[in-house]
């Protein structure tokens, strides 16, 4: 079976700190995601990558970055947390079979982030 | 925003009836897929239908995709109370893998 990790089910940060959240993946996906919820405004992408040092910007990327120096390894970061950043982030993996033909892609389990 | 609509919002249904919930899109797809979400969990695919193709089954589902009026639907039949969750729409757009949701139906199936 596909596994995403994502490293913390739950964080509490305070304003200001610098966040990492990671996400690993053990199906050599090339596609990975981070998203965010937020009750009524469903998943929102944050950022992409479809290869290793690859990024692209998804709908909602200002106060992110992210990495991915690694095929398994996706990382976001949180440059200076704020309260408006307190969410559920999810990661996910897909594979990439063509330019036209990604997959279905496998979740994990979230990181309920709280910024106070 | 490039996230679709899905309609309606909620649903609430008894156990045995048909669940049809609806995803419009803005922008030509690649792929559209639907998720399902059970409270506080990750996603979990259900099932993937290619811009090419107009309908798809699998098991108790059925999705249907009209990419004249950039519109599909899923269809749950004899639906459990197990079915309780919410249903997202997804899609893949672009030359490069972006994957963007809507924002979610919620669907009770009461028992």
């Amino acid at each position: 079976d596909v596994k995403v990790t994502q490293s913390s089910r739950y964080l509490v940060k305070r304003t200001g700190e610098k966040v990492f959240l990671e996400c690993v993946q053990d199906m050599d996906h090339e596609n990975m995601f981070w998203y965010r919820q937020d009750p009524g405004l469903g998943l929102r992408l944050i950022y992409f990558s479809y290869d290793v040092k690859m990024k692209e910007k998804g709908d909602i990327p200002e106060g992110y970055s992210v990495s991915r120096e690694k095929k398994e390894r996706f990382s976001l970061i949180l440059e200076s947390a704020s309260t408006n950043q307190t969410s559920m982030y999810l990661c996910a993996s897909s594979f990439l079979q063509g330019v036209l033909w990604n997959t279905e892609a496998f979740f994990g389990q979230g990181t309920r982030l709280t910024v106070v | 925003s490039q996230q679709g609509e899905e309609d309606p919002q909620a649903l609430s249904i008894q156990e045995g009836e048909n669940a049809t919930m609806n995803c419009s899109y803005k922008t030509s797809i690649n792929n559209l897929q639907w998720y399902r979400q059970n409270s506080g969990r990750g996603l979990v695919h259900l099932i993937l239908i290619r811009s090419n193709e107009r309908e798809k089954h699998s098991g108790r589902l059925r999705v249907t995709l009209d990419t004249s009026k950039k519109s599909s639907s899923l269809l749950i039949t004899a639906s459990r109370a197990a079915d309780t969750a919410s249903y997202f729409c997804a899609r893949h757009t672009g030359a490069n893998s972006k994957l963007t949701f809507g924002k979610g139906i919620t669907l009770s199936v009461r028992p």
